[in-house]
């Protein structure tokens, strides 16, 4: 199993509050990136990073933050959570390898905003 | 139109049965095809990759790339309970340059096979 470590794994929160979740590898990989998914959206890119302090923008980044100040660290905040962000969060790495993106995925963080 | 389209399904089969999943896609620019499956409450694993256009057989499991069409599918022979999953496409432009190399999936299709 590719060395990824999210945390917490599951969280309960309330409207208002801020919440920040943390990915951790340790494979050295380049790329980061946070996904959420939800039932009949499936996997939605939220932010991700080409390399540290290199970070971007996906689909869905409205109420989001990234911050990549290490290699090893990609940490995605909530700002002030809202019942909209419920949802299942993966954070996946990834490496150039003869010209295509493997994408590793972590077991996920269940949040739940109250 | 969203860059990429798949039917989320749900899909049932008996045990055995030939399994047709697909995806389309709209960005021409698009080289490097990935299905990945997801089991409940797991993250996402790489199942088979593609370059290009063509085909590639892992046992019992069949990748199809037609760029012309912009149509990839995934076949799976004999298949079995343990095949029961979410399985999603994925798609990425591939060559260098800090964006290029984020993937863009599907919504994913749920796969049940009844023994």
């Amino acid at each position: 199993d590719a060395g990824i470590t999210q945390s917490p794994r599951h969280k309960v929160t309330e409207t208002g509050t801020p919440v920040t979740l943390r990915c951790h590898q340790t494979e050295n990989h380049r790329y980061m990136y946070w996904y959420r998914q939800d039932p009949g959206h499936g996997l939605r890119l939220i932010h991700y990073s080409y390399g540290v302090k290199d970070t971007d923008k996906g689909e869905v980044s409205d109420g989001y933050s990234v911050s990549r100040s290490k290699t090893e660290d990609f940490l995605l905040t909530l700002e002030s959570a809202t019942s909209s962000q419920t949802s299942v969060y993966f954070c996946a790495i990834s490496d150039y390898r003869k010209g295509y993106t493997e994408a590793f995925f972590g077991q996920g963080t269940r949040l739940t905003v109250v | 139109q969203k860059e990429v389209e798949q039917d989320p399904g749900p899909l049932s089969v008996p045990e055995g049965a030939i399994v047709s999943l697909n995806c389309t896609y709209s960005n021409s620019a698009f080289q490097y095809f990935m299905w990945y499956r997801q089991y409940s409450r797991k993250g996402p694993e790489l199942l088979m990759y593609t370059y290009s256009s063509g085909n590639k057989e892992d046992g019992r499991f069949t990748a199809q790339v037609d760029k012309s069409s912009k149509y990839i599918s995934l076949f799976i022979r004999d298949s079995q309970p343990s095949d029961s999953a979410t399985y999603l496409c994925a798609m990425s432009v591939g060559y260098s340059g800090g964006s290029n190399y984020k993937l863009t999936f599907g919504k994913g299709t749920l796969l049940t096979v009844n023994p």
